[in-house]
């Protein structure tokens, strides 16, 4: 099947500082990426849908200016938290689409501190 | 907004007993796909149902969807330790074309 790799794998960083996260599909193009978030014994929240060469499309209640998504070419979708809080903790999760099927990045696990 | 619930969330079984998680959609998928994650890892993807009414076999592992295409289920015959974790349904919705993930059912075998 199709492969997704994220990177990095985890992060450690102190409040108030902004990380990237990238995510790529290795083995096929993708027009559409999806940006979940889960927390701890939680399901996947849909965060935001990256669209090759255009806007994000967020989810409700999900600060655009606060996680900066952008989706350069049809393999690349990076997540940007800014300013990051201790509140931005997560599990940060990317898919990307190849018909019908959604294949899963390995995940990345912020830590704020 | 629209919701997909699993039930059970918990189960607890001793292994080679059976287990059945129930997916339920308050909108009609055009398709459903179920996944699998273990505890620190990322969902991995085990079928995709498009069919109503589709049945499908994974060796141990029954997907059945339902008629009005909007709830599934996954039974595992037997269950065997390596089959903890926490199983989703996720699915595209119909109307809206989002990705919806269910709420999860995390498993548990005792050995």
């Amino acid at each position: 099947g199709a492969v997704v790799s994220q990177h990095p794998s985890w992060v450690i960083c102190k409040s108030g500082t902004s990380v990237k996260i990238e995510c790529r599909s290795l083995d096929f193009q993708a027009t559409t990426m999806f940006w979940y978030r889960q927390f701890p014994k939680q399901s996947l929240m849909l965060m935001a849908t990256s669209n090759e060469g255009s806007k994000a499309t967020y989810e409700q209640g999900v600060e655009k200016d606060k996680f900066l998504i952008n989706h350069a070419s049809l393999t690349l979708s990076t997540l940007t938290v800014t300013s990051a809080h201790p509140e931005d903790s997560s599990f940060y999760i990317c898919s990307a689409r190849e018909w019908e099927t959604q294949y899963f990045g390995p995940g990345t696990r912020l830590l704020v501190l | 907004g629209q919701q997909v619930m699993q039930i059970p969330q918990y189960q607890h079984v001793q292994e080679g007993e059976d287990f059945t998680t129930y997916c339920n959609s308050s909108t009609t998928l055009s398709n459903i796909q179920w996944y699998k994650q273990r505890p620190g890892g990322h969902p991995v993807f085990l079928i995709q149902l498009v069919k109503s009414g589709e049945v499908k076999k994974q060796k141990r592992l029954t997907f059945q969807f339902g008629e009005a295409k909007k709830n599934s289920s996954l039974h595992i015959t037997a269950t065997q330790t390596t089959d903890v974790g926490t199983y989703f349904c996720a699915g595209w919705d119909s109307g809206t074309y989002k990705y919806i993930f269910g709420t999860g059912t995390r498993l548990k075998v005792l050995a």
